[in-house]
């Protein structure tokens, strides 16, 4: 199996709201990464585990808070999001081994926020 | 923070052109990464790179890592109508962490039936 999910597809949510993107992921990487990404823009990255562990935060507001329950599950809890936060958010995961760069990415959350 | 540059920005080409496309840094890299992405979709990961002057193949795509390591091409021949997307480069630098990778800006391609 080499494919990174992700649910919901798409969301729609009111800046009071709180809500949560799943990823998982069953190519036994023990790296998993959140990014966002803008249209026609690059991935930017927000988040990553390794070993389950957050090794990387990049200066992530605290509504953004992710989590890592197992070596196959990642979350993004959401809450008191901002319009501007309205974007593709994308799970990618990879080898956790040094000399292995390949990301492989699930398909997005599109994210709407009113 | 760094970004890599890419070019060309967009292209619009006829069916069955090839089509070539490229990444440079000021910096040397350790690995590039080659993606494309589809409107909706995630980056799919077409060729990765990982020695000075490699050369890989993945059906029409070939793409090199440059000698100096501040640079790797896309090549696309004989272009089809679904080969239209955004095609993203994204390379790693011996510097840098090795979870992060640097993006390029995308190179959009339209291809004319």
């Amino acid at each position: 199996d080499t494919e990174v999910t992700q649910t919901p597809k798409h969301l729609v949510m009111g800046m009071t709201n709180k809500k949560s993107l799943k990823c998982e992921q069953h190519m036994g990487h023990r790296a998993m990464y959140w990014y966002k990404q803008k249209a026609k823009k690059p991935p930017e990255l927000m988040f990553v585990y390794s070993y389950e562990k957050l090794s990387i935060n990049e200066s992530v507001p605290s509504r953004f808070s992710p989590e890592c329950p197992n070596s196959s599950l990642l979350n993004l809890h959401l809450h008191a999001l901002q319009p501007e936060d309205s974007a593709l958010y994308l799970c990618a995961s990879s080898q956790a081994s040094s000399g292995y760069n390949e990301q492989f990415f699930g398909p997005g959350t599109r994210l709407t926020v009113l | 923070g760094q970004q890599l540059n890419q070019s060309p920005q967009s292209m619009f080409i006829q069916e069955g052109e090839d089509v070539s496309m490229n990444c440079t840094s000021s910096s040397i890299f350790n690995t590039w990464l080659w993606y494309k992405q589809e409107p909706g979709e995630g980056p799919v990961l077409l060729i990765a790179l990982y020695k000075a002057g490699e050369l890989t193949s993945n059906g029409r795509l070939t793409a090199q890592f440059g000698i100096t390591r501040k640079d790797s091409f896309l090549n696309i021949s004989a272009s089809i109508p679904s080969d239209v997307g955004i095609y993203f480069c994204a390379g790693r630098s011996p510097a840098g962490n090795n979870r992060k990778l640097i993006w390029g800006l995308g190179t959009s391609l339209a291809v004319n039936p």
